[in-house]
């Protein structure tokens, strides 16, 4: 089984500060690590994944994720925060070989002016 | 590029009515995945598709739902008899052959049973 925690339902955070979305995965097997973001009455949309490689990815919009095997973590993040950033983030993990990608809760952004 | 298309945007209806919502990926994506949002559980899988073919439906709720992918272009999912609580933002999404996993959304089809 392969399941997803995003632990905090709201982030709020002032425009210009940097900003962290919490995310800790568990599967069995090698984890393929993904966030993706929805704005109101929308799709989803890619942002970034983590196949194999340098732990620290880049994604869209200045966006990044660290991967951290031994916590079980991929925490996006970004330096600097935009008011059009406030949407609603959500980390997804598949294992590889399989396609089945199972998605967190999802965290609300709210970046204030 | 056309992204994934779905259809109706927007449905209501009676309860034990059926309700049939559509879907066509992205060309060359050989992948199909219909997914399920609401506030209480989030982002539900309901079922996925490889080369047109059921993979995975032990998302889907109970016999009342049903989904076909009859060729590569095009995918329905049926509720019937619908009821209250199907009432739902469902998701299709789309992934190409070769990739590691990305998916691409189509803009959901909100669904209101009265």
């Amino acid at each position: 089984a392969q399941s997803v925690a995003q632990p905090e339902d709201q982030v709020n955070v002032a425009e210009g500060n940097p900003l962290t979305v919490k995310c800790t995965y568990s599967v069995s097997g090698n984890p393929y690590l993904f966030w993706y973001v929805q704005y109101p009455n929308r799709g989803l949309q890619f942002l970034l994944k983590y196949i194999t490689g340098d732990n620290l990815v880049k994604g869209s919009y200045g966006f990044e994720a660290e991967f951290n095997k031994s916590q079980t973590s991929f925490h996006l993040k970004k330096p600097s925060a935009l008011v059009s950033d406030s949407a609603l983030y959500f980390c997804a993990v598949r294992v590889g070989g399989y396609q089945k990608v199972t998605f967190g809760i999802g965290t609300k952004l709210q970046v204030i002016p | 590029d056309a992204g994934v298309i779905q259809s109706p945007r927007h449905e209501v209806t009676e309860m034990g009515q059926e309700v049939t919502l559509r879907c066509k990926p992205i060309s060359g994506h050989n992948s199909l995945f219909w997914y399920r949002q609401t506030m209480m559980r989030g982002l539900e899988l309901l079922i996925y598709f490889n080369n047109n073919v059921p993979i995975d439906d032990s998302g889907m709720p109970e016999d009342r739902f049903s989904a076909k992918m009859p060729n590569a272009s095009f995918s329905t999912l049926k509720i019937q008899p619908s009821e209250p609580r199907d009432s739902a933002v469902y998701f299709c999404a789309s992934s190409p052959r070769t990739s590691t996993g990305e998916l691409f959304f189509g803009e959901g089809s909100r669904l209101t049973v009265l």
